[in-house]
């Protein structure tokens, strides 16, 4: 099974300003099956980015991902209220087999 | 509109039995895969099984396998989770998700369905 590590711990920053978020596997993410998922209290996740680059349809050009192998990135620029949730990688290698990292949150200073 | 929708909270006593739904419409259901996935208060998603609802293949994941049963009934484009005695540690929010391909993410989702066991 691929453990997932997601860091920082809980991310504060301000409005406007630029989140990076880090997912790294513990073994090679086969095919770079690599999403990332946003998730605000009370519903369930939501599709952001799959094949570790390609953004969801709807989804802000504020949002991008790289990476490749073991490490992975989120980044969204020029933060807007409604960014400030948990964010979660998943690997979906063979279904399954998916596992998602422990989740980044992601808070106003 | 592409949606799935589950059937609502449950709350349970240890040892009954429970089956709770996911109906998707808007969309071809049959040519997708219907995850569950578990995902406990604060703590990361879980992927629990996943079934082909076009010839019913059902996978699950071997974290899971024997703790609940995962169903499908093409007719009614409805996918099913049933437990037959649920315990205290069951409780959690479930999820459906769907799937085009096992390779693939999760693109939609429904919007959970809380079971309590107490």
């Amino acid at each position: 099974e691929i453990v997932l590590t997601q860091s920082p711990g809980p991310l504060s920053l301000s409005l406007g300003e630029r989140a990076i978020l880090s997912c790294r596997a513990s073994q090679s993410v086969d095919g770079n099956y690599l999403a990332w998922y946003q998730q605000k209290p009370g519903q369930a996740p939501r599709l952001l980015i799959y094949g570790a680059f390609t953004r969801a349809t709807g989804i802000p050009d504020r949002f991008s991902g790289s990476g490749s192998g073991t490490d992975f990135t989120l980044t969204i620029v020029r933060l807007e209220p409604e960014d400030f949730a948990v964010y979660f990688c998943q690997q979906y290698g063979n279904s399954p087999s998916i596992t998602f990292g422990q989740g980044t949150r992601l808070e106003i200073k | 509109e592409v949606q799935l929708v589950q059937s609502g909270a449950e709350l349970k006593k240890p040892g009954e039995s429970l089956k709770i739904s996911c109906k998707g419409s808007g969309y071809l259901f049959t040519a997708y895969w219907i995850a569950w996935v578990r995902q406990m208060p604060g703590k990361r998603p879980e992927l629990m099984g996943i079934i082909y609802p076009n010839d019913s293949d059902l996978r699950y994941s071997p974290s899971f396998q024997g703790q609940a049963t995962i169903s499908v009934d093409k007719s009614i484009n409805t996918a099913y989770l049933q437990w037959s005695s649920l315990k205290a540690s069951d409780t959690g929010m479930y999820y459906c998700a769907r799937q085009v391909a096992t390779i693939r993410e999760l693109d939609l989702w429904g919007q959970g369905t809380l079971v309590t066991v107490s």
